[in-house]
């Protein structure tokens, strides 16, 4: 079965410095990843996905992942975090057999002035 | 602003009402979802409608009705809720390609009184 795990509730980081929001995954076979952000009373928007090819992938607004065979992760980061940056942010991978995305718990980013 | 559209933004309704949400695209995406999510929690699937017939129900109460009248539209009828349906339900909507992202609509608040 598909699954991604976010072990961090909450990232507290001060503006202008780099953020990093952590996510591991299991999955069999090679992962579709997606990283999301939800503003409040908000729907999710999509920020960037992995599916193949350069371990690092540029997403919208300053966002990139790193994506990790050997350490099944998919950390998503900014070199420079904002203030207007704070969000939920959501890890998922999609199931390649089924119209199914399982996503991760959340991470509640706090970027502080 | 999002490509996915969802009415009402609020509904307040109670335990012996009739009603319905409403979500439309314009994209030609052909698989669409309804997601329930509860506060800083991860959206949970509760339909997936492929090519305009139901592929995925999570075992979700007969209370909550699906419809897929065409390729653009979907709605979710509601009847006799309980007051711990009340949640923000949101729509998305993809292409039917595994490396496709899920595109969000801004949800609907609802309570349930």
């Amino acid at each position: 079965a598909q699954s991604v795990a976010q072990p961090e509730d909450q990232v507290n980081v001060a503006e202008g410095n780099p953020l990093t929001v952590k996510c591991t995954y299991s999955v069999s076979g090679n992962p579709y990843l997606f990283w999301y952000v939800q503003y409040p009373n908000r729907g999710l928007q999509f920020l960037l996905k992995y599916i193949t090819g350069d371990n690092l992938v540029k997403g919208s607004y300053g966002f990139e992942a790193e994506f990790n065979k050997s350490q099944t992760s998919f950390h998503l980061k900014k070199p420079s975090a904002l203030v207007s940056d704070s969000a939920l942010y959501f890890c998922a991978v999609r199931d390649r057999n089924f119209n199914k995305f399982y996503f991760g718990s959340g991470t509640k980013l706090n970027v502080k002035p | 602003d999002t490509e996915v559209t969802q009415t009402p933004k609020h509904l307040v309704m109670g335990m012996t009402n009739k009603k319905s949400l409403k979500c439309e695209q314009h994209m030609g995406h052909r698989a669409m979802y309804w997601y329930k999510q509860k506060a800083k929690k991860p959206p949970e699937l509760m339909f997936v409608y492929s090519y305009e017939k139901l592929s995925i129900n999570e075992s979700v109460p007969s209370r909550f009705s699906p419809e897929c009248p065409n390729s653009s539209l979907l709605n979710l009828h509601l009847h006799a809720l309980q007051p711990e349906d009340s949640a923000l339900y949101l729509c998305a909507s993809s292409l039917y390609d595994p490396d496709s992202p899920l595109h969000f609509g801004n949800g609907t608040r609802l309570t349930v009184t």
